[in-house]
Order: C-alpha cells, then structure tokens, then sequence
C-alpha cells in the first residue's frame, strides 16, 4: 500500500520564476493538504483540497495555488519566487468520511537562489 | 492567534529510559490532538493521537496523556531505542475545523537517545 509520495525531492528556482510541486495521496484518501516547513520550524498550512475544490486557505499570499485532479493528486503551485519561500513543501493526504489522521509524504525542498 | 506550543526545544536521555515530551495548547475548542515524529530528511509519522473526550490513550511503548483544565499534552515514550532520536511535534485540530483537517503545529522538540 503506496503512501503520500511526492515529486520533485528537491528543487532549486532563482527569485521570480515559478514552481509545481505535485503529490498523490495514500490510497483511500480523497483529500490533500499543504504545508509549509521553515528550517527549525513546525509545518503551517497552506491550503486543503476536498471534490476538487480548495476547501480551506491558511495565511498564504494568492502567488500560493493549487490544483487537485478527479484521481485526488494534486500540485501545489508558486509564483514569483521569494527567497522566503525555500522551505520543505509538505503535502498531507486523509479519508474526510474515513477519519483522521492525515498522513504525510516525505516533502519537496524548494531552495531559492 | 491560537498556537501549540512546546516546553522545551531538546531532550536527551538515556537508551533503555523512558522519555517525556510535553506540549501546551491555548485553543480550549481543540478537538483532536495528535503527535507526530519527524525524521532527518523525512516528513512527519503519525504516532499517536487523541480526542479531547479522552484522558490518556496507549500505543506500542507510547502513551499520549491529555489535561483539559491546564491545556497541556504529552508523550511517553517508554525504553526508548536510538530509533526514537527524531524531531516530535504536537498538533491540534480545532473543533470548528472539523472535516476540514487543518492541523496547527508546534515547533517541535529534538528528541536526542544517548546510547
């Protein structure tokens, strides 16, 4: 049984451009959330997507989208690159009719140049 | 705004004796709480989780407890192993969230075994 997996494991951008961060759920799941994880930090909500929609939105600027597909993967997308905006890019996947908890993949590193 | 938030930011002990991580929440309406624990280059693992109904609930060598009135959480790791040294973060559903699964983390706490 595949877990959360994510593509690319790492990436790196120069200021400006713009990046795609993808993500399939764990099998069973049908909604995936985002986060976002500073060095030394705890993870911090980006969005939530449910039926293909962005369910719930956390204090990110709109250069912060997102895309779920009727398989339930979905990308995360960035534009105008900041240099705040290297992090690990965690998504999270959970049943919402089959109970917690959401389980994690093992993230993208975006690094900003 | 709301947080979780966490006592302290290391820990180390001794392989074989038992740990103790500790987390306060300010958000009284929190519903579920659950502990995570991350690894070097590796995403959060659930470990254990709990709903506010709950005092204490155990796992494999884990026991999580919760105290409503004081707002604090923790975990118990009994004779822990080398493959315990992780990061272990709390996190908090609130229970105006519920079904919409947004989980607000605290910092963490570096837990080190000393062999």
């Amino acid at each position: 049984d595949a877990g959360v997996t994510q593509s690319p494991t790492h990436l790196i951008k120069t200021r400006g451009q713009q990046v795609t961060l993808r993500c399939s759920p764990k099998s069973g799941h049908d909604t995936v959330s985002w986060y976002q994880q500073a060095l030394g930090q705890g993870p911090q909500f980006i969005f939530q997507y449910y039926e293909e929609e962005e369910r719930q939105r956390g204090n990110f600027p709109d250069r912060f989208s997102g895309h779920q597909f009727p398989n339930y993967s979905s990308e995360l997308n960035v534009n105008a690159l900041l240099l705040g905006d290297s992090a690990l890019y965690l998504c999270a996947s959970s049943s919402l009719t089959g109970g917690r908890p959401q389980h994690f993949g093992d993230g993208t590193r975006l690094s900003i140049l | 705004g709301e947080s979780v938030g966490l006592h302290l930011p290391t820990l180390s002990v001794q392989e074989g004796d038992n740990s103790i991580i500790n987390c306060a929440y300010s958000n009284s309406a929190s519903d579920y709480f659950i502990w995570y624990k991350q690894e070097s280059g590796k995403g959060p693992q659930f470990i254990i989780d709990i709903r506010s109904n709950m005092d204490k609930r155990q796992g494999q060598r884990v026991t999580v407890l919760l105290n409503k009135t004081v707002k604090h959480l923790s975990l118990q790791i009994a004779a822990t192993q080398p493959g315990d040294s992780a990061v272990y973060f709390c996190a908090e559903i609130p229970i105006s969230n519920f079904g919409n699964e947004k989980l607000t983390f605290g910092t963490g706490t570096r837990l080190t075994i000393i062999p």
